[in-house]
C-alpha cells in the first residue's frame, strides 16, 4: 500500500519568506508526527497529532514554527519568517493509534533550505 | 530527559562478516527501543523494535538486536554483512509517557566488498 508522501521533496526559499510543507499519513493512521533532521544528525521530535489535535507541540522551536491538521489526515507545517537555521529536513511520520508500541512510518522528507 | 548514544559515527566492515551497531539510552522507566535505516536521499525505514519479552528482536533484511537492560544497551546485529546494508543507522527510544522518538546521532555502516 502506498506510504507516508511529502511534498515538496525540496523547498528554497528567502530568509523572511513564510512556507509550508504538506504530509500525507498512511490510510487509516490516526497519529501524525513531525521531525526535523539537520545535517549529520538525528531526527528531532517537533509535534505529534492525535486525530485533529495537537497532543503533544513541545518539539517546536519557537512561534514562528505551527502545524494543523484540521481533517485528521493530512498536516500541514507552517513557518513563518524564515531563518538560515531553519534548513533541514523535516520528516513527517504516521502510525496506527498513537500508542507506545505502535511503529512509526516515515515519509522521504522535504528537504529546505533557506537562502 | 531521555538520551541515545550511538557512540561510533562510522562502523566498516567485509561483506560476508558478521556486523554490530552500537546503542546506548537513558530513559526513565521502561524504554521502547527501536532500529532505523536511511539510505542517501530517502526517508527512515523501519527495522526493528523491542517492546517487551525476548530479549532477542529479529527485523527486516536479517537484522536482530538484543536488548541488555543492565547495561542499557540495544546493539544492532547482522551474522553476514552484505554491500547492500551500507546506510545509515538510527537507534531510537521512547519512553513511558509520550509518543515522541529520541534518536541518536545515526552510525554510517559501511560494508566493502
Amino acid at each position: 500500500g502506498a506510504g507516508v508522501s511529502q511534498t515538496p521533496s525540496n523547498k528554497v526559499t528567502e530568509k523572511g519568506k513564510y512556507v509550508e510543507l504538506r504530509c500525507d499519513p498512511i490510510s487509516g493512521h490516526t497519529a501524525l508526527y513531525w521531525y526535523r533532521q539537520s545535517l549529520g544528525q538525528g531526527p528531532e521530535f517537533l509535534i505529534y497529532f492525535q486525530g485533529t489535535g495537537a497532543a503533544d507541540d513541545s518539539g517546536l522551536p519557537n512561534d514562528r514554527f505551527f502545524a494543523v491538521r484540521p481533517e485528521g489526515s493530512v498536516s500541514t507545517l507552517k513557518i513563518q519568517r524564515t531563518e538560515r537555521g531553519d534548513s533541514a529536513v523535516y520528516l513527517c511520520a504516521s502510525s496506527l493509534i498513537g500508542g507506545r508500541a505502535d511503529t512509526q512510518y516515515f515519509g522521504p522528507g522535504t528537504r529546505l533550505t533557506v537562502l | 530527559a531521555q538520551s541515545v548514544a550511538q557512540p561510533e559515527d562510522q562502523v566498516n566492515v567485509a561483506e560476508g562478516n558478521p556486523l554490530t551497531v552500537k546503542c546506548t539510552y537513558s530513559v526513565s522507566g521502561n524504554p521502547y527501543l527501536f532500529w532505523y535505516v536511511q539510505y542517501p536521499n530517502r526517508g527512515l525505514q523501519f527495522l526493528l523494535k523491542y517492546i517487551t519479552g525476548d530479549n532477542l528482536v529479529k527485523g527486516s533484511y536479517g537484522f536482530e538486536a538484543e536488548f541488555n537492560k543492565s547495561q542499557t544497551s540495544f546493539h544492532l546485529k547482522k551474522p553476514s554483512a552484505l554491500v547492500s546494508d551500507s546506510a545509515l543507522y538510527f537507534c531510537a527510544v521512547k519512553r513511558d509517557a509520550g509518543n515522541m522518538l529520541t534518536f541518536g546521532g545515526g552510525t554510517r555502516l559501511m560494508v566493502k566488498p
